[in-house]
C-alpha cells in the first residue's frame, strides 16, 4: 500500500518561494504519476501539476510559470517549489499518486500559511 | 480547460435516503475519464468512482457512477452516518485537470 506524505515550512513570508516534499512508501518510483493539489481554507480543489516517472512534466497554465515539481527517486521524493506566494497561495497543500493522471492515492496533507 | 459544474450545492437528507448528485462537464470528457472522490472534515479526499462508474478499492456497493460525455451522477443509495461529507467530480480527460465546487450532503 504506498503512502505519501508532505513536509515542509507551515509559514512563508509573501513573495518569498514555498517548497514542499512529498515522502512515498511503498512504491519505487520507477512508474506512476505524481501529483500536488491544494485546497485553500473552506473552497475547492485545485491541480496544480504533476511530474513523471522520467521527469515530464505538466503544469496548470493558473499558476503561470510560478510553479517547479522536481522528483528525486533515489530519495523517494518529489516535491513543489511555488514562487512569489501571495496570501491566496495560503491552502492545505496535497501530494498524490495515480496510475494515470487519476489522483488515486493521497497524502493527509499540510497546511502553508503566506503571512509577514 | 473543462469547467465542472456540480448539482446542488448543498443536499439535505436523513440517513436510509437516497442521494443523487449532479456534475456537469463545458465540454466532452473522453473515456469517461469522470472520477468522485468524498472529503470529510479534517481529512484528504478519498476516490470512490473512477471511469465514470467504476468503484474504488474498498468502496461499499451503495456508492454507484453512471453518465458520459458531459453529464455525471453520483448515487448514494441509502446514506450512512458516514456518508454525509462533501462530494467533488474530477476530469483527468484533459490538461489542467479540473475538479467541481463540491456538493456537501449534510443532516436533515
Amino acid at each position: 500500500q504506498v503512502q505519501l506524505r508532505e513536509s515542509g515550512p507551515g509559514l512563508v513570508k509573501p513573495s518569498e518561494t514555498l517548497s514542499l516534499t512529498c515522502t512515498v512508501s511503498g512504491d519505487s518510483m520507477t512508474s506512476d504519476y505524481w501529483s500536488w493539489i491544494r485546497q485553500p481554507p473552506g473552497k475547492g480543489l485545485e491541480w496544480l501539476g504533476l511530474i513523471y516517472y522520467n521527469g515530464n512534466t505538466n503544469y496548470n497554465p493558473s499558476l503561470k510559470s510560478r510553479v517547479i515539481i522536481s522528483l528525486d527517486t533515489s530519495k523517494n521524493q518529489f516535491s513543489l517549489r511555488l514562487r512569489s506566494v501571495t496570501a491566496a497561495d495560503t491552502a492545505m497543500y496535497f501530494c498524490t499518486r495515480g496510475s494515470g493522471w487519476l489522483p488515486d492515492n493521497w497524502g493527509q496533507g499540510t497546511l502553508v500559511t503566506v503571512s509577514s | 480547460e473543462i469547467v465542472l459544474t456540480q448539482s446542488p450545492g448543498t443536499l439535505s437528507l436523513s440517513p436510509g435516503e437516497r442521494a443523487t448528485l449532479s456534475c456537469r462537464a463545458s465540454q466532452d470528457v473522453t473515456k469517461n475519464s469522470l472520477a468522485w472522490f468524498q472529503q470529510r472534515p479534517g481529512q484528504a479526499p478519498r476516490l470512490l468512482i473512477y471511469d465514470a462508474t467504476n468503484r474504488a478499492t474498498d468502496v461499499p456497493g451503495r456508492f454507484s457512477g453512471s453518465g458520459s460525455g458531459t453529464d455525471f451522477t453520483l448515487s448514494i443509495s441509502r446514506l450512512e452516518p458516514e456518508d454525509f461529507a462533501v462530494y467533488y467530480c474530477q476530469q483527468s480527460s484533459h490538461s489542467p485537470l479540473t475538479f467541481g465546487g463540491g456538493t456537501r450532503v449534510e443532516i436533515k
